[in-house]
This record gives structure tokens, sequence and C-alpha cells, in this order.
């Protein structure tokens, strides 16, 4: 049972556009969510998180919104480059709990120059 | 460099083999969790420690088994090996838990 879905395996843009990469989950536990991008024969690095008292968080040029009601959250890049071109992980935790962090599959975006 | 150091970067063995992959979590970190990626499979969690003591399991075979150790190094021990289990092992650290820092990942081959 998937509790962090990622329901885009993959993501194609072009160098300037937007780049919406979406999360779904099913445990309404969850209160914490972080985004980790991954390069290829690198480690998951940590990217944004959004705690569930708020909506939207923003660093530069990624912001990450999310709807609690639908169990919904979403990645947006601003403008993209082609250096974002990676794999995105969404991933959930109850906010100080002991338990570990659930991953989705991934999306792998793709920026085009 | 994350401050997570994973040893070896690869290893190919043959099936029914064992294997111990290893992880220095970065400093300070108490909880090192395991991680596996399987072709076209997201990050599996395996098992967590923390500060020496098995504090969550995930989805584990009872051929694979890990440790903590006195100096807060972790080996995940992998056993009978078969070719399914070929897949890359990450190793995470964290302070608390608003998010993990990652090493570069073992990649295990088995033929």
């Amino acid at each position: 049972d998937q509790q962090v879905k990622q329901n885009s395996p993959s993501l194609s843009v072009q160098e300037g556009r937007i780049s919406i990469l979406n999360c779904d989950y099913t445990n309404s536990m969850f209160d914490y969510f972080l985004w980790y991008k991954k390069y290829p024969a690198e480690g998951p690095t940590f990217l944004i998180s959004i705690s569930s008292i708020k909506d939207k968080n923003e660093d530069g040029r990624f912001t990450v919104f999310l709807n609690k009601s639908a169990k919904h959250l979403s990645l947006h890049i601003v403008p993209s480059q082609p250096g974002d071109s990676a794999v995105y992980f969404c991933a959930a935790s109850v906010e100080g709990g002991s338990e570990k962090l659930v991953f989705g599959k991934g999306t792998k975006l793709t920026v085009n120059p | 460099d994350s401050g997570v150091t994973q040893t070896p970067k690869h290893l190919i063995t043959a099936t029914g083999q064992r294997v111990t992959l290893r992880c220095s979590p970065r400093s300070g970190d108490l909880s090192v969790y395991w991680y596996q990626q399987s072709l076209d499979q997201g990050l599996q969690f395996l098992i967590q420690y923390y500060n020496g003591e098995e504090r969550a399991k995930g989805n584990i075979l009872e051929r694979f088994s890990a440790q903590q150790f006195p100096d807060l190094h972790s080996e995940l021990n992998l056993s009978s090996l078969e070719l399914g289990d070929s897949a890359l092992y990450f190793c995470a650290s964290s302070h608390d838990n608003y998010g993990y820092t990652f090493g570069s990942g073992t990649r295990l081959t088995v033929v």
C-alpha cells in the first residue's frame, strides 16, 4: 500500500518555463512533507519542506504548495533550468515523531535547453 | 560531500553469497536509516537505528540484518543473495525527524 504517490514517472519542460511536480498521500497522520532531488550516481539531497500548518513555502525558484483537504502537494520550479533535470522524490512523515520518512517512487524531470 | 559515507560504492557478487554494506553517519547524527531503491521503484525503507538500538523496521527481508555500533556507524548485512536483491542501497542519517542526509549509495549487482 503506497502511502505517498507520485503518479507521473516523468516530466519534460522547456528551459525558462514552469515545472510542476505532483504528489498525493493517503495517510492523514502525515503532517510534514519534503521534496528531495536525486542526480544519477548520487544520493537524494533535500530540496524544500513544508509543515501542515502552512499551505505554501517558497525558497528561491522552488515553491511547495500543500492542499490538506485533497491530501495533495506540488512542487513548482520557476524558471526551470537544465541543471534541474533530476529525479524528484516526495516524502512525508509525522512531525516530531519517530517514524521514518515515506517516499514516493519519484518523477524524472527533464528540462530541455 | 553530504557527510554520510557509504562503502563500497559498487559491489558485484554471486547468488547465494553474503555481503556487508557500511555507513558512517554525519557527525552528530544519532539516527541511521537504510533504504533500497530497485529499478522503477521508489526508496523502500528497510530499517532505522537510533543510538545503537533498532527504532523501526520496514520491508526488510529475513535474509537481511543490520546493526549500529557504539561509534554510530552502521552495517547492513545481506545474505543468501538472489538476483532480485540487485539494487541501490542508501544510508541516511538525521539529527531529528525533519529530514535526512543521504549517502551516495552502494550499487549491488548480484549475478
